[in-house]
């Protein structure tokens, strides 16, 4: 069965240090999709990225970089210099292609990060 | 592009009473799903639908859960005889068709408290 861990339950980082949420994943099918998701107090989830199993380009976006890695089944997210309004929940979630096409979500417990000023 | 809505955003009620949320996805999305989310978790599947049919339900979804898509359009989950285990948020999400497609966008979720 398909599983994501997401070890780090909480992270406190000071304005404009680097900081790395990891993610492992668990599944037996080929293809996959892996999705980081950011929830604010507010409680939407708001989508960050997307990447298919067969796709392990590293990707940047501005202050954010994913590094994913089939050969150790971790999907990691590091922002760059990081501000108060990163402040939120990250989750890390998994869909399967043998899901059919539901695709539905298995999500990790999620990090909460915290920047100070 | 109009997100996903959902009413109401709050919902306090008594044990054993009856609820209804309602979830508007974007437009174009033929794709529904259903999620709760408890304090301190990710949040977990319960349905999803494929236009008017409902083709998943998860087994956290009991008899006292049911859900609709009547149009293909919005959809209302109705919990019967709620349960303070109920207390949740629950999140509606919806894709399209294609690449784009695998991924879901979420609402802004209904937050229930049963007392």
């Amino acid at each position: 069965a398909q599983k994501v861990t997401q070890a780090q339950t909480e992270i406190s980082v000071v304005e404009k240090e680097d900081v790395t949420l990891d993610c492992v994943y668990e599944t037996r099918d080929t293809t996959y999709y892996l999705f980081w998701y950011k929830q604010p107090p507010s409680g939407e989830l708001v989508f960050l990225i997307r990447r298919n199993s067969f796709d392990e380009q590293n990707e940047i976006s501005g202050r954010y970089s994913w590094n994913f890695q089939k050969s150790t089944s971790s999907f990691n997210f590091t922002i760059t210099a990081s501000q108060v309004v990163d402040s939120a929940v990250y989750f890390c979630a998994l869909s399967e292609f043998s899901s059919g096409s539901a695709r539905q979500l298995t999500f990790g417990s999620g990090t909460q990060l915290t920047v100070l000023p | 592009d109009t997100g996903v809505s959902q009413d109401p955003r709050h919902k306090i009620t008594k044990r054993g009473q009856n609820v209804t949320f309602r979830c508007d996805p974007i437009s174009e999305h033929n794709r529904l799903y259903w999620y709760r989310q408890t304090l301190g978790q990710g949040p977990e599947f319960l349905t999803y639908f494929q236009n008017e049919a409902q083709l998943e339900k998860s087994r956290l979804l009991s008899d006292r859960f049911s859900a609709e898509r009547p149009k293909g359009s919005f959809s209302t989950l109705e919990i019967q005889r709620t349960e303070q285990g109920d207390s949740a948020m629950y999140l509606c999400a919806s894709r399209g068709l294609g690449e784009r497609g695998e991924t879901q966008y979420f609402g802004p979720g209904t937050r229930l408290l049963v007392l």
